[in-house]
């Protein structure tokens, strides 16, 4: 299993730009999340979905956009890119029924907005 | 902010000497986790406890959980050299869908 990926590995962009940033899951895990992590902080909540076809804004949603229309695949879209943006974005993904909630995540997208 | 918080910010100890970080949240929660994150890296789980529980063990990690105090521990005991990495307390809340990171401990264990 590949786990949790996601694509680019890094990104620069200018303002106004907009982007799609990629999250894949091989573990059939039926939900799925993106967090920012900027400088110092920990993780804050984008955006979750429990399945496809439902998403669901979390703690800092303002900015993004996702969409869940297959089970292995949620991306983050930033409409138009701001400097306040500027962070490091995580992928992450775990099974809603059973286990220990834990949560897999993925290596993380590097994205600058110039 | 919904952020947990997390004491110390940074800790700094020697190889063998114990490590202990605090985690005070403020939602209600069905369990916490702690998570630790290798510099430039995702964030790897390492032990759940529930709310129901007040202290767990695995291996080297010991954790406890004080719901009334909305307040959590993470002992590393023997620490070593490759146990350098920064810890997060991750609660999820009584809904179930959402975790609130605590803001993390960089912990330093010199060799």
């Amino acid at each position: 299993n590949a786990g949790v990926t996601q694509t680019p590995k890094f990104q620069v962009l200018k303002t106004g730009q907009s982007m799609t940033l990629q999250c894949a899951q091989d573990m059939n895990h039926e939900y799925m999340s993106w967090y920012r992590q900027d400088p110092g902080m920990g993780l804050r909540l984008i955006h979750y979905s429990v399945g496809a076809g439902i998403t669901d804004q979390g703690e800092v949603p303002n900015g993004y956009n996702v969409s869940r229309s297959t089970t292995e695949d949620f991306p983050l879209r930033l409409l138009s890119a701001a400097p306040s943006q500027t962070s490091v974005y995580f992928c992450a993904s775990r099974r809603l029924a059973g286990g220990n909630n834990e949560q897999f995540f993925g290596p993380g997208t590097r994205l600058t907005v110039l | 902010s919904q952020q947990g918080e997390e004491d110390p910010q940074a800790l700094s100890i020697q190889e063998g000497e114990n490590a202990t970080m605090n985690c005070s949240y403020k939602t209600s929660i069905n369990n916490l986790q702690w998570y630790r994150q290798n510099s430039g890296r995702g964030l790897v789980h390492l032990i759940l406890i529930r709310s129901n529980e007040r202290e767990k063990h695995s291996g080297r990690l010991r954790v406890t959980l004080d719901t009334s105090k909305k307040s959590s521990s993470l002992l590393i005991t023997a620490s070593r050299a490759a146990d350098t990495a920064s810890y997060f307390c991750a609660g999820i809340n009584t809904g179930g869908f959402k975790t609130i990171f605590g803001a993390g401990t960089r912990l330093f264990v010199k060799a």
